[in-house]
This record gives C-alpha cells, sequence and structure tokens, in this order.
C-alpha cells in the first residue's frame, strides 16, 4: 500500500516555463489536497477536489489548475511559472466517508524552485 | 475565520526534559484539532486528534495534547524528549473539508 505519492521529488524551472506536479493516492479516498508550503508560513491550501470531476479553490489559487479525472489522480498544472511559486509543494487525501476519516494523509512532497 | 497561531518558531529542550508546544486557535464552532510532525525532507506524519469526547488526547511516539475550550489551546505535550523528536510540528484546526495549518515550531534536541 504506496498510500499518496508525489512526482517529481525536486525540480528547476526557468521563468514562464510550465509543468505538472503528479500526485496519485491507492487508497480509495474522495478527498484530495494541493498545499505549498513556505517557511514560516506554514501550509496553504491551494485547490481541493471532494471527488472525480469536481474540483474548488483554497486560500492560494493563483497562478495555479487542477483537474481531477480519476478518483486515484490529482495533478497540480503551473501555467507560467514565477519565482514566487518557487516553493514545497504537498499533495494530501483524506477518505471523507465519515468523521472518523478526517486525517489527512500526506504525501513526501515536491520542491520546486523557479529561477 | 479559521486560524491557528503557535507563538513559538524554535524551541531549544535538552534529550530527557519534558516539552510543551503551543497552539492557539480561532474558529468558530466545534473544532477538530490535530497535531502533525514534519522531519527534514519529509513529509507530514500525523501525530493526535482531537474530535470530540476526552480532552486529553494520545497520540503516536508519547505524544499527548489537551483541547481546552475556554483557552482555545490544544498543547502538545511529552514528558521526557528523545533526539530523534528533532523535527517541526504543526498544529492544525479543520472543519470538516478543510485545514488551517499553523506556522509550525522547529524543535531542536540537545544532547
Amino acid at each position: 500500500n504506496a498510500g499518496v505519492t508525489q512526482t517529481p521529488k525536486f525540480r528547476i524551472l526557468k521563468i514562464g516555463q510550465s509543468m505538472t506536479l503528479q500526485c496519485a493516492q491507492d487508497m480509495n479516498h474522495n478527498y484530495m489536497y494541493w498545499y505549498r508550503q513556505d517557511p514560516g508560513m506554514g501550509l496553504k491550501l491551494i485547490y481541493y477536489s471532494v471527488g472525480a470531476g469536481i474540483t474548488d479553490k483554497g486560500e492560494v489559487p493563483n497562478g495555479y489548475n487542477v483537474s481531477r479525472s480519476t478518483t486515484e489522480d490529482f495533478p497540480l498544472r503551473l501555467e507560467l511559472a514565477a519565482p514566487s511559486q518557487t516553493s514545497v509543494y504537498f499533495c494530501a487525501s483524506r477518505s471523507g466517508r465519515a468523521q472518523s476519516q478526517e486525517t489527512q494523509y500526506f504525501g513526501p512532497g515536491t520542491r520546486l524552485l523557479v529561477l | 475565520a479559521q486560524s491557528v497561531t503557535q507563538p513559538d518558531i524554535h524551541i531549544t529542550v535538552s534529550e530527557g526534559a519534558s516539552l510543551e508546544l503551543r497552539c492557539n486557535y480561532s474558529y468558530g464552532a466545534t473544532p477538530y484539532l490535530f497535531w502533525y510532525v514534519q522531519s527534514p525532507g519529509q513529509g507530514l506524519q500525523l501525530l493526535l486528534k482531537y474530535f470530540s469526547g476526552d480532552t486529553l488526547v494520545q497520540g503516536i511516539k508519547g505524544f499527548e495534547a489537551e483541547f481546552k475550550r475556554s483557552q482555545s489551546s490544544f498543547n502538545l505535550r511529552k514528558p521526557s524528549v528523545h533526539w530523534s523528536d528533532a523535527a517541526e510540528y504543526f498544529c492544525a484546526v479543520g472543519n470538516g473539508n478543510k485545514l488551517v495549518f499553523g506556522a509550525g515550531t522547529i524543535l531542536r534536541v540537545k544532547s
């Protein structure tokens, strides 16, 4: 059972380039999340999804796009990379089927550097 | 609006000493509260959570936390710290869908 997986682990982008951060979970979770983590700022929610085909904005969605075509996958797209998007990105998921399932499970993160 | 405050950015304790990490939250209803730990270069791991019931919650690795509604606090404690506890600790409050995280507290353990 792999849990939440993220690829790549590390990437350097030039300003204006685009890329997709991949996230997959094998726990059949309904809810999936993307966060960014900046030093001293904790984690900020970028986008989330409550099921396949349903996504919604979080606290800091500008500059990002998401899609959720399957239960397992929740990719995050950066269209025009900017230095302000240098961060560590975490994907998370949770079941959503019962109150006791409120725990979010996190992937190992993707470290992105935009130069 | 929901918010979480972790007043201490860094804390240094000696190995074997007790630990308390502070967390204060602002939330309009009964909160779901969490403590996560992040080791360097790793993702977040859940230490413990509070939904309802007993206000003293036991977690993994010997950690516990106490929910105090009157003080809007959910402080994390450990009686005796081990060098392997050095990490960053995040408190979070949720409404059943989204989590709001504090800025984190970095724990350093000195021998």
